[in-house]
């Protein structure tokens, strides 16, 4: 069975340009967290998604910054013309929903971003 | 709202010393406590946890006890190795967060032969 999965492991961007971030989850998973960790700082919350539905976005940044989990595919975290503050780890979490939630989060390896 | 508070590192130690990690929480109701740990250059992966007051979680040779009086998850280890270097981070989560799960800032420990 396998974990969750983020591509790319790693991103180089320019200033201005777009990033976008992909995470599978367990296989019937259907709950996805995004997690941003930026160096020698803590895990900050970002978003909290099911299937089709955004349930938590406060952690994101109100500009430039967007998520999606679709019935199909992946979810997709997108930084839109992005800056060097941008620079970051983004991992993603999974969760399955319900009764068979043990309240516990599956992470992937993380994305990390770097913005010249 | 919910919160973790973590001891704050960096943590430098010996092999075969022991250690604490202090973590104090704030919560409606009753959470579940968890501790992550990251080994460099990887995801987190759960280490322990609690479900209930009084409960022990224990995982390669840590522990930690669901403290409701003091409102306390401490991470202990009674020898460390130079293997257990990483961060770690103390979570919580409940029903009344709404499946949302509220991680410590983390704490990096190095243990040094």
């Amino acid at each position: 069975n396998a974990g969750v999965m983020q591509n790319p492991r790693h991103l180089v961007r320019r200033r201005g340009q777009e990033a976008r971030l992909r995470c599978s989850p367990m296989k019937g998973h259907s709950h996805v967290y995004w997690y941003r960790q930026l160096p020698e700082e803590g895990l900050k919350f970002m978003v909290y998604l099911q299937k089709e539905n955004i349930i938590d976005e406060s952690g994101m940044p109100k500009e430039r910054f967007s998520a999606e989990f679709p019935k199909e595919g992946p979810s997709i975290l997108r930084i839109q013309q992005v800056v060097r503050g941008d620079s970051a780890a983004y991992f993603c979490a999974s969760s399955p929903p319900g009764s068979r939630n043990t309240g516990e989060l599956f992470f992937g390896e993380g994305s990390r971003l770097t913005v010249l | 709202g919910d919160s973790v508070t973590q001891m704050e590192g960096p943590v430098t130690l010996s092999e075969e010393a022991f250690l604490t990690i202090n973590c104090t929480y704030t919560a409606t109701g009753y959470p579940s406590l968890f501790w992550y740990v990251q080994y460099p250059g990887e995801g987190l992966q759960l280490l322990l946890k609690a479900t209930k007051a009084d409960d022990k979680g224990s995982n390669k040779g840590f522990e930690a006890t669901y403290r409701k009086e003091t409102t306390s998850f401490h991470l202990e280890k009674g020898s460390v190795q130079v293997s257990d270097s990483a961060v770690y981070f103390c979570a919580l989560s409940g029903p009344n967060t709404g499946n949302q799960f509220y991680f410590g800032t983390g704490t990096s420990l190095t243990v040094i032969p």
